[in-house]
């Protein structure tokens, strides 16, 4: 069985340029959940995608944006970069159903840093 | 705002000996989950342990286990037998909603002496 996978590892960028993650989900999982994490903190839900759809999005603004592809891989796309947005952003998948909380798996994140 | 609170920023704990990490969340629902998870230095998130509030019987996972007090709104790490691969941030997260997002803590990080 394949755990989630995220590319790239590390990054560095300027600030307004625009970035790319992605996210390879778990063999057999529909959903995929992006966080991001800054130093020394716990992990903000940014969104959720499920079937190639978003499904529910945390305060984050809409220059972050993302897709979930018909595999269940996804993107985070960030427009505008702005230092703030350095951090490890984090990808989750699941299996989710309407009644039902399942476990979300996570990758090992990109380290995004935004100069 | 619902919170998870982690209030200890950080623990020591003797090898071979029990630690315990606490957590409190707050929620207005019924029906959610919690969860710990253990991030080391490495940096991947993994699961530790999972409860669900509608069980009464708290979760056990071999050296883990979990004190739920739902009427409370606790929910404490117990690690047994404590060993230096223990060593990581430990977050307490909360699953609600129709998306079931979670809602970490800002952690504990956890050492363990030799």
């Amino acid at each position: 069985e394949t755990g989630v996978t995220q590319s790239p590892t590390h990054l560095i960028k300027t600030r307004g340029q625009q970035v790319t993650l992605r996210c390879s989900s778990q063999s057999g999982h529909n959903t995929v959940s992006w966080y991001q994490q800054a130093l020394g903190q716990g992990p903000q839900f940014i969104f959720q995608y499920y079937r190639e759809e978003e499904n529910g999005r945390g305060n984050f603004p809409p220059r972050f944006s993302g897709l979930q592809f018909p595999n269940y891989s996804s993107e985070l796309n960030v427009n505008a970069l702005e230092l703030d947005d350095s951090a490890l952003y984090l990808c989750a998948s699941s299996t989710w159903t309407i009644s039902t909380a399942d476990t979300q798996y996570f990758g090992p994140g990109t380290r995004l840093t935004v100069l | 705002a619902q919170t998870v609170t982690q209030s200890q920023p950080e623990m020591s704990v003797q090898e071979a000996e029990t630690v315990t990490l606490s957590c409190t969340y707050d929620t207005s629902e019924s029906d959610y989950y919690l969860f710990w998870y253990k991030q080391p230095p490495s940096r991947q998130m993994i699961l530790v342990i999972r409860q669900e509030a509608y069980k009464q019987q708290n979760a056990t996972e071999n050296r883990f286990s979990v004190n739920f007090q739902k009427a409370a709104k606790s929910f404490s790490l117990k690690i047994s037998d404590s060993q230096l691969g223990d060593a990581a941030m430990y977050f307490c997260a909360r699953s609600t909603g129709a998306n079931s997002k979670l809602t970490f803590g800002k952690g504990i990080t956890l050492s363990v002496r030799p």
